[in-house]
């Protein structure tokens, strides 16, 4: 059974803060790693999808970053705003070729 | 907008009853994924289909079968209902087999088992 594991489990800033999360994975065997947003009563929406050890991706304001060496990678908020509220997913893709999910970081953006 | 829709949205079934649930993939996606999302956990990867045939199994009992036809529509049945099947499921479809595509999900549908 693979670990992927997300933390922090629920996150709550202010409107403005930036922020981070971490997602861990195993460092054999890894093919991709996938980030999704998903906003409550949606589908979760595709961000990122990573494949080489210290990719670098941005989509706005949110990035991040992919360390396959050692089994993490970071996504990152700047200036987080009200419609960042949403779980965090990411999903781990080793070689049986099947997407593992964490269980997701909550976070929720005060204004 | 993904452009995937599953149906129906919220089910309720009695245990040791079938389940057929059905999702439309994006037009020309040819890979379809199949996911059970239980309270407080992230999905568990069920199986996938490419072109009709099954590709890959997640740790599911026979139970839990599929298909997949050429309009991009598909099904996830599941025979013998046991209470732990109570989980919101998601489809996902993408264009290649491949995985390091993104894949585009629906919005589920709730299964409750009495």
């Amino acid at each position: 059974i693979l670990n992927v594991e997300q933390s922090p489990q629920s996150l709550h800033v202010q409107e403005g803060d930036s922020t981070n999360f971490t997602c861990s994975f195993p460092s054999s065997n890894f093919y991709a790693l996938h980030w999704y947003r998903w906003e409550t009563a949606k589908s979760p929406e595709a961000l990122f999808v990573m494949t080489l050890n210290g990719d670098e991706k941005k989509k706005g304001r949110i990035s991040a970053t992919l360390n396959t060496k050692e089994g993490y990678s970071y996504l990152y908020i700047k200036g987080s705003q009200p419609e960042d509220s949403a779980t965090y997913l990411c999903a781990f893709i080793g070689s049986a070729r099947q997407l593992t999910f964490g269980s997701g970081t909550q976070l929720t953006v005060l204004p | 907008e993904t452009g995937v829709t599953q149906s129906p949205t919220h089910l309720i079934k009695t245990r040791g009853q079938q389940v057929t649930l059905r999702c439309s993939s994006q037009s020309g996606h040819n890979t379809v994924s199949w996911y059970q999302q239980a309270l407080g956990q992230g999905p568990q990867f069920i199986f996938q289909y490419y072109r009709e045939e099954e590709n890959g199994r997640g740790n599911f009992p026979p139970r839990f079968s599929g298909l997949q036809f050429p309009n991009y529509s598909s099904e996830l049945n599941v025979n013998a209902l046991e209470l732990d099947d109570s989980a919101l499921y998601l489809c996902a479809s993408s264009d290649g087999q491949t995985l390091n595509e993104k894949l585009f999900f629906g919005s589920g549908t709730q299964l409750s088992v009495l």
